[in-house]
């Protein structure tokens, strides 16, 4: 399977607790995204990596939350001290630059339910 | 600001039939792309077709098309044959900024829930 993998697929936490997703982007793509999806609700962009570098940042990105991509492959997106407002579907997505749209490729997402 | 706006929280059709998606979008941008995804269930979001603020054809593929009409900010996905396979939540995306130029992200409408009956 070439596509994004994302896991764990599902996680449930106690309040209070840390989590780690992690992303595995389509291997020749060199720009990865994190969007979080609630219920009933269009996915909300979280940040941006190109290659390494963390380009952009959205306000939604509270310090408990905190997103890597160490060699430009695999990406991680860590949340501290989770809430219940944490809740939510994570979707990690990747894109190549130089495709014509631009159009992003996502992962089956990582599901979150903090209690 | 830039907002997409998806008025049809659900729809129904009939397998076979065509059926059409809205969506409106505001910005003050000169440039920007259209996007349609579908989700499924399983929660993927599958791209499905991509319209350029500058493209003067309409997109196609494959059973998608994607009526742009540039004055009226709208940008709505037709659906031809429907399949029993489309049911699934669609949403219209829109980025700002020039073609296939820097692709940070995309702001996204609330979602058409699409049920096909057999």
């Amino acid at each position: 399977d070439t596509g994004v993998s994302q896991n764990p697929r599902h996680k449930i936490t106690k309040r209070g607790q840390n989590v780690t997703f992690r992303c595995d982007p389509i291997s020749e793509h060199n720009r990865l995204y994190w969007y979080r999806q609630t219920l009933g609700q269009g996915p909300e962009f979280l940040t941006y990596f190109q290659n390494e570098a963390q380009l952009e940042k959205s306000r939604l990105l509270s310090d408990r939350f905190s997103a890597e991509r160490p060699k430009g492959s695999f990406s991680t997106l860590e949340i501290q001290r989770t809430e219940q407002g944490d809740s939510a579907m994570y979707l990690c997505a990747s894109s190549f630059r130089r495709e014509v749209a631009g159009e992003l490729f996502f992962g089956e997402g990582s599901r979150l339910t903090v209690l | 600001a830039q907002k997409i706006t998806q008025t049809q929280p659900g729809m129904f059709v009939q397998e076979k039939e065509a059926v059409t998606l809205d969506c409106t979008y505001d910005t003050s941008d000169q440039s920007y792309g259209l996007f349609w995804y579908k989700q499924p269930s399983s929660g993927e979001m599958i791209f499905l077709i991509y319209q350029g603020s500058y493209d003067e054809q309409n997109a196609t593929e494959g059973r998608y098309s994607l009526n742009f009409q540039k004055a009226r900010k709208s940008a709505n996905l037709v659906i031809s044959a429907s399949q029993l396979g489309d049911s699934a939540m669609y949403f219209c995306a829109m980025r700002e900024g020039r073609n296939g130029g820097n692709n940070r992200k995309l702001i996204w409408g609330l979602g058409t829930s699409l049920a096909v009956n057999p």
